[in-house]
């Protein structure tokens, strides 16, 4: 069974603090994504990396960073937390081929205060 | 641009309805389609996918979908529904050029009343 764990499940930060999450998948896959879910708006992609070391901007990847040092992990990273980024980010893996079949991880709450 | 239309944000049905959750798609060539759906606090899961050939695809959970070129559909099936049916359906589009990058609709969330 495909596996993608993700870290913190919730988090509560400050205006301004820095906010790392973390994602790690024991599928062996290429590529890993970064979504955030906001109603009325789907899932939107943040960032995407097609292997270790590479990361690419998605469909809205202001105010975030990633970093995927290998092939188990990827990070998302705001420097600058605002309230604007209060929402429910997901984590994804794929093989690498042109299959568009994504495995999920369960999400993780993040609320800017 | 591609996008994904879902124009219900949410559906009620008893169990053992019948149900159709409605799925648009703005793409200019045959995309790759899919239903994921989420239960609560749970990530995203495949239901079925589309690629190309017969038109009907079956998915888990006796779920199917049908695919309409000439209506830029992709609508979501189910002859009889159970209560446990009760979550957020998303539909999503990759193109031949994108890969694996998704882009998803709205979402619809489904509530089966007993």
């Amino acid at each position: 069974e495909a596996a993608v764990t993700q870290s913190p499940r919730n988090k509560v930060a400050v205006t301004g603090g820095k906010v790392t999450l973390s994602c790690n998948q024991t599928n062996n896959h290429n590529n890993m994504y970064w979504y955030r879910q906001d109603t009325g708006h789907g899932l939107r992609l943040i960032h995407y990396s097609y292997g270790a070391g590479s990361t690419e901007k998605g469909d809205i990847p202001d105010g975030y960073k990633a970093s995927r040092p290998s092939q188990e992990n990827f990070s998302l990273i705001l420097e600058l937390a605002t309230p604007s980024q209060t929402s429910v980010y997901f984590c994804a893996s794929g093989r690498g081929q042109n299959t568009g079949q994504l495995y999920f991880g369960e999400g993780s709450k993040l609320t800017v205060l | 641009a591609q996008s994904v239309t879902q124009p219900d944000a949410r559906v009620t049905v008893s169990e053992g309805a019948s149900l159709q959750l409605r799925c648009k798609y703005s793409y200019s060539a045959t995309p790759y389609l899919f239903w994921y759906v989420q239960y609560p606090r749970q990530g995203l899961q495949l239901l079925l996918k589309y690629y190309s050939g017969d038109p009907v695809v079956q998915g888990v959970n006796s779920f199917e979908a049908e695919f309409s070129k000439s209506n830029s559909s992709f609508h979501l099936q189910k002859a009889s529904v159970h209560w446990s049916d009760s979550a957020v359906y998303f539909c999503a589009l990759a193109s031949t050029s994108s890969g694996q990058k998704l882009v998803f609709g709205q979402g619809t969330i489904l509530k089966v009343y007993l």
